[in-house]
């Protein structure tokens, strides 16, 4: 089935300094990705939509200047957390959809532990 | 404003016997609707999923039921397995795009013991 490939799987920062996550499809091509931030015991929340080639989709209240979303090829998403605080300190996941294969729902990236001290 | 809720945070069931997962949604522009399982510190895992024109779905041992009128799908394992404990979370989009935004439920701990 679809792979969706994230990294890293975790990582501490300081207080001030940013942070790049990477998702990719591997085995088909993305126009379009999501990035999503979950605290512990709470849901997912979709913070952007990642659009290939263009500016990303920011859901209300998710700073863009923050988080930058980079979107440059069909394979490739990042995600930077910029100027990190410890209240970013989340779990960030992304996901793709292969349009080929919608009957499998969107896959999601393994995530990434932000811990920002 | 949640517009996927999962009432129940968290459910045990025996091993060998039904697990049942519900779902309410608000928004009536939800046409399609996922299931997904999920471990602490990954991603989640697509389970199952249904289109608003049907009103049931089946792969092995899990099951979905939508009930458009009332809002409200189901999740139905049978039967229940330890392997099967995780954090169980609904998903809805209005579209079948590839751009279409999935909202998510709360989710539901499900622990199943021998």
């Amino acid at each position: 089935g679809a792979v969706v490939s994230q990294h890293p799987s975790w990582v501490i920062c300081k207080s001030g300094t940013s942070v790049k996550i990477e998702c990719r499809s591997l085995d088909f091509q993305a126009t379009t990705m999501f990035w999503y931030r979950q605290f512990p015991k709470q849901s997912l929340m979709l913070m952007a939509t990642s659009n290939e080639g263009s500016k990303a989709t920011y859901e209300q209240g998710v700073e863009k200047d923050k988080f930058l979303i980079n979107h440059a090829s069909l394979t490739l998403s990042t995600l930077t957390v910029t100027s990190a605080h410890p209240e970013d300190s989340s779990f960030y996941i992304c996901s793709a959809r292969d349009s080929e294969r919608w009957g499998y729902g969107y896959t999601f990236g393994s995530g990434t532990r932000l811990t920002v001290v | 404003d949640q517009q996927v809720k999962q009432n129940s945070p968290s459910l045990s069931v025996q091993e060998g016997r039904i697990s049942i997962l519900n779902c309410d949604y608000t928004n009536s522009m939800f046409d399609y609707f996922l299931w997904y399982k999920k471990y602490p510190a990954e991603g989640p895992t697509f389970l199952i999923s249904i289109s608003s024109i049907k009103d049931k779905n089946e792969d092995g041992r899990f099951t979905v039921f939508l009930n458009k009128s009332a809002k409200h799908l189901s999740l139905h394992i049978v039967p229940s397995q330890p392997g099967d404990s995780a954090v169980y979370f609904c998903a809805a989009s209005e579209d079948t795009g590839t751009a279409s935004k999935l909202t998510f439920g709360t989710g539901t701990r499900l622990q199943v013991t021998l």
